[in-house]
């Protein structure tokens, strides 16, 4: 089956300071999505991409579809305690229905105050 | 803001006994999936419903497991006779008009004793 490799597989930041996650695949996906789960819940959607090259923000939160279509990364500015948690990558193959999303092995974050 | 919603958030069973994951997925969406996490490790796909019907199903998802839409809001994940390996979160996603973005409820917590 198809494989995201993610990385780092942790981090362990200063608060306020940047930091810059992505993933990588062999194979050509149509949407990435970039998820945050935080212990025993479920994962939250962040961020969704679905043309290659395309560059979104929401709030601190910036990430990117790889024009390649093969990869994407997430950076998050001025990190702070909350941003505490394990992001995921998660990808599409195409979108038609009822399409299963490969989930990359998760960043863990760590923020020290 | 509409959310997926699960119950129970955990679940006790005996190896062998049966249990039904319930889940209502975000009113107006058309895509409904279940996902499973073991601890500590990537969030994997089980299986998508769409129109009333299973459109695509993991290797995980063999004939232990079914999953049906009842009525118009819930979407359960049976699992016949449960082994020790089944023992995971389960989460339930939903989407919107293509399926693409799937937005992920809190979990259940399934332990098989």
């Amino acid at each position: 089956g198809q494989q995201l490799n993610q990385s780092p597989q942790s981090m362990f930041i200063q608060e306020g300071e940047d930091v810059s996650m992505n993933c990588t695949s062999s194979s050509i996906f149509n949407t990435w999505l970039w998820y945050k789960q935080d212990p025993g819940e479920g994962p939250v959607l962040l961020i969704a991409l679905y043309k290659a090259g395309e560059l979104t923000s929401n709030g601190r939160l910036t990430a990117q579809f790889g024009i390649t279509r093969k990869d994407s990364f997430l950076n998050i500015s001025a990190s702070i305690p909350s941003d505490v948690g394990i992001y995921f990558c998660a990808g599409l193959m195409n979108n038609n229905a009822g399409n299963m999303l490969t989930f990359g092995g998760g960043t863990r974050l760590m923020v020290k105050p | 803001e509409p959310e997926v919603t699960q119950t129970p958030s955990h679940q006790v069973t005996q190896m062998g006994q049966e249990v039904i994951l319930r889940c209502v997925p975000i009113s107006n969406h058309l895509y409904f999936y279940w996902y499973r996490q073991i601890l500590g490790q990537k969030v994997e796909f089980l299986v998508s419903f769409y129109n009333n019907e299973i459109s695509e199903k993991s290797e995980i998802f063999d004939d232990q497991f079914s999953v049906e839409r009842p009525d118009g809001s819930n979407f359960t994940l049976k699992i016949r006779s449960t082994k020790l390996e089944d023992s995971a979160m389960y989460f339930c996603a939903s989407g919107g008009e293509t399926g693409d973005t799937q937005y992920f409820g809190p979990g259940t917590r399934l332990t098989v004793l």
